[in-house]
């Protein structure tokens, strides 16, 4: 059993709608949460950073931890097709070394 | 501009070479990571060093070599040890523990 998991999708929405994407984790040590966005052949890049359960907001995106339930979700809100990319979440304990989910590929359509 | 820069974008390697990835960072970031990235796998730690002259293996560090002269460089050498290195390899570094900030990538194929 993976570390992390995530579903690879992909995941076509139309543009306005809402993206709910999730991971589920083992490792109860985990402390701190992330979302990267990742364009096509492009590096990572951070778009949400969280620690502990409950909800952050941060523009049209919103993370989610349930840490009771090893299980963590970003959604997007009126999606635009500048959205389109690859999803990946990443967890860590109180050190150096990141997990990561596989990745859940996007699309939203015009 | 500050930033991380990885170079050559496209790498092709023929069988039994060793080629060597470089990863150059001006945000003064002490620590810095090498990830490999495989279709459907995520990324997968291969090195991680937190300061000068210092590094830890990852998960999938056989067949990888690294050095850290310098806080602004960490070049990852893939050596013929290396059976299926054909993969997108991304360079990170990092303030301490936190904000992991990624370079553009190497996608390395073998010939």
């Amino acid at each position: 059993q993976k570390e992390v998991e995530q579903d690879p999708g992909p995941l076509s929405v139309p543009e306005g709608a809402i993206v709910s994407l999730n991971c589920t984790y083992s490792n109860s040590a985990f402390q701190y949460f992330m979302w990267y966005r990742q364009y096509s052949r492009k590096g990572p890049e951070l778009l949400m950073y969280t620690y502990s359960s409950g909800n952050k907001e941060d523009g049209r995106f919103t993370a989610q931890v349930d840490k009771s339930s090893k299980y963590i979700s970003l959604f997007i809100r009126d999606s635009q097709p500048s959205d389109s990319a690859t999803y990946l979440c990443a967890m860590r304990e109180n050190d150096y070394k990141l997990s990561f989910g596989a990745g859940t590929t996007v699309t939203v359509r015009a | 501009d500050g930033g991380i820069t990885q170079s050559p974008k496209y790498l092709f390697r023929k069988e039994g070479q060793n080629v060597t990835l470089s990863c150059e960072q001006n945000l003064n970031h002490d620590a810095m990571y090498w990830y490999r990235q495989d279709p459907g796998q995520g990324l997968r730690l291969i090195y991680y060093s937190q300061i000068v002259n210092d590094f830890q293996k990852g998960d999938i560090a056989e067949g990888y070599s690294v050095s850290r002269e310098k806080k602004e460089s960490f070049p990852l050498t893939v050596t013929s040890a290396q059976k299926n290195p054909t993969a997108f390899y991304l360079c990170a570094s990092s303030i301490d523990y936190n904000e992991q900030f990624f370079g553009p990538g190497t996608r390395l194929t073998v010939l």
